[in-house]
């Protein structure tokens, strides 16, 4: 098992472009989440899904921040405009369903807003 | 609302030492809790879960314990090497959400 996959693993822009993240979640793993890690506030989750759906998005910072899940095997969380206070590093993680699993993370995407 | 706390925040032992790093969380309604490593610009490890009806969880070196009715979880390691420096995180679950303390930086010099 590859485990979850992000892409890409740095990105730099510059303010007001558009940002978009990428997720793999494990294979057959039912819930996928996003969190953001800063010094500051530590792990935060933004959002998560159960079988494509979002269940809970009420830790997204603001409209500009966006996720969706087309299918089982894909996700994005999209930020436009984007902002210097957005750089994190943004973590996706999958689980599957049942409250005796724990969570698998991927290695992140450290985002730099310049 | 569930708040979880780590103490010390930081930590410096020397290699061969004993320790044990603190978590605690105000609300015991939990499913479970999971203690990860995390190395500096690297991703979140896995160490441990332990359910709700566990009282503890080991492998290898690594000893968890929770006592969900005092909000309570502790990390022991025995017999720390340098290799065992990174950030430590403990995380309960509630309902969807894993919810996570701010960490223990845990250094083990030579």
């Amino acid at each position: 098992d590859a485990g979850v996959i992000q892409s890409p693993r740095h990105e730099v822009t510059e303010m007001g472009q558009e940002v978009t993240l990428r997720c793999k979640p494990i294979s057959g793993h039912d819930y996928l989440f996003w969190y953001r890690q800063t010094m500051m506030r530590g792990l935060e989750l933004l959002i998560y899904f159960n079988n494509n759906v979002p269940i809970d998005d009420s830790g997204m910072p603001e409209d500009r921040f966006s996720a969706k899940m087309p299918n089982a095997s894909f996700s994005t969380l999209k930020i436009q405009p984007s902002e210097p206070r957005d750089s994190a590093v943004y973590f996706c993680a999958s689980s599957p369903l049942g409250l005796l699993y724990g969570y698998t993370f991927g290695s992140g995407t450290r985002l730099t807003v310049v | 609302k569930q708040e979880v706390t780590q103490i010390p925040a930081a930590l410096s032992v020397p290699e061969g030492e004993n320790l044990v790093l603190n978590c605690s969380f105000t609300d015991s309604a939990i499913y479970n809790l999971q203690w990860f490593r995390q190395d500096p610009g690297k991703g979140l490890t896995s160490l441990l879960l332990i359910q709700s009806s566990q009282r503890e969880q080991t492998s290898g070196r690594l000893n968890a314990s929770l006592d969900k009715s005092s909000g309570r979880s502790t990390l022991y390691i025995a017999a720390s090497q340098p290799g065992d420096s990174a950030t430590y995180l403990c995380a309960v679950r509630r309902g969807g959400k894993l919810i996570f303390g701010q960490g223990t930086e845990l250094s083990v010099k030579p």
